[in-house]
């Protein structure tokens, strides 16, 4: 079992504010993975990492950036965010040879 | 068509019955299979991964994994109220990317 955080779990701003979600992860995971997830609908890939300087944009069209100067940290970040980014965004990771990726408790976030 | 699909239920069963979810996949390079639970409100949680064609248990869930029909299921015996949550079916078709079926929801009435 993985030990993957996520901060903040619940976040409420307003529009155009400028907002970082944490991930971070202290199996030493190489891999890891950004999911945005509206209620009652399926996980959409929106970022993901193989090692410290790689980032590549997921399946789903997303505003947001990432970044990962660090193994253990893949923060995500909204320039501005709007009301449209309402959403579950969860974090995930594995270790190179292995293929289950294992989830962080997720941010909620509501943009007003 | 998607990569994955999966029912989207609600499936409702009586506690103690067999709660059987069923997924298939259109890749069929595809080399890894997993079920995850979630919850109300709550990120995923692995539950079981399959990687052979056949049967794969684990207390009372049983992964069966049929390559020739692109077909992955999963069974729940003895179901129990805890058992209620989303069921989400993933497949690696590639690389290190999981994609994932839109889940089933799983009610056991007491």
């Amino acid at each position: 079992e993985a030990d993957i955080y996520q901060t903040p779990r619940y976040l409420v701003i307003g529009t155009g504010k400028k907002i970082t979600l944490e991930c971070s992860q202290t199996m030493g995971h190489d891999k890891m993975y950004w999911y945005q997830q509206d209620p009652g609908m399926e996980l959409h890939l929106i970022h993901y990492s193989y090692g410290v300087n790689s980032t590549e944009k997921g399946d789903l069209s997303s505003e947001s950036t990432v970044s990962r100067i660090r193994t253990e940290h893949f923060p995500l970040t909204l320039e501005s965010a709007r009301p449209s980014h309402t959403s579950q965004y969860l974090c995930a990771s594995h270790r190179q040879g292995q293929e289950t990726q294992y989830f962080g408790p997720g941010t909620r976030l509501l943009v007003l | 068509q998607k990569e994955v699909e999966q029912n989207s239920g609600p499936l409702s069963v009586p506690e103690g019955a067999i709660a059987s979810l069923n997924c298939t996949y259109s890749d069929r390079g595809s080399q890894s299979f997993f079920w995850y639970r979630q919850y109300s409100g709550k990120s995923p949680e692995l539950i079981m991964f399959i990687y052979s064609n056949g049967d794969k248990e684990d207390g009372r869930f049983t992964a069966q994994l049929n390559k020739a029909s692109q077909y992955v299921s999963l069974l729940i015996r003895d179901s129990q109220p805890s058992d209620s949550a989303t069921y989400l079916c993933a497949v690696n078709p590639n690389d290190y990317k999981l994609s994932f079926g839109a889940g089933t929801t799983v009610t056991v009435r007491a």
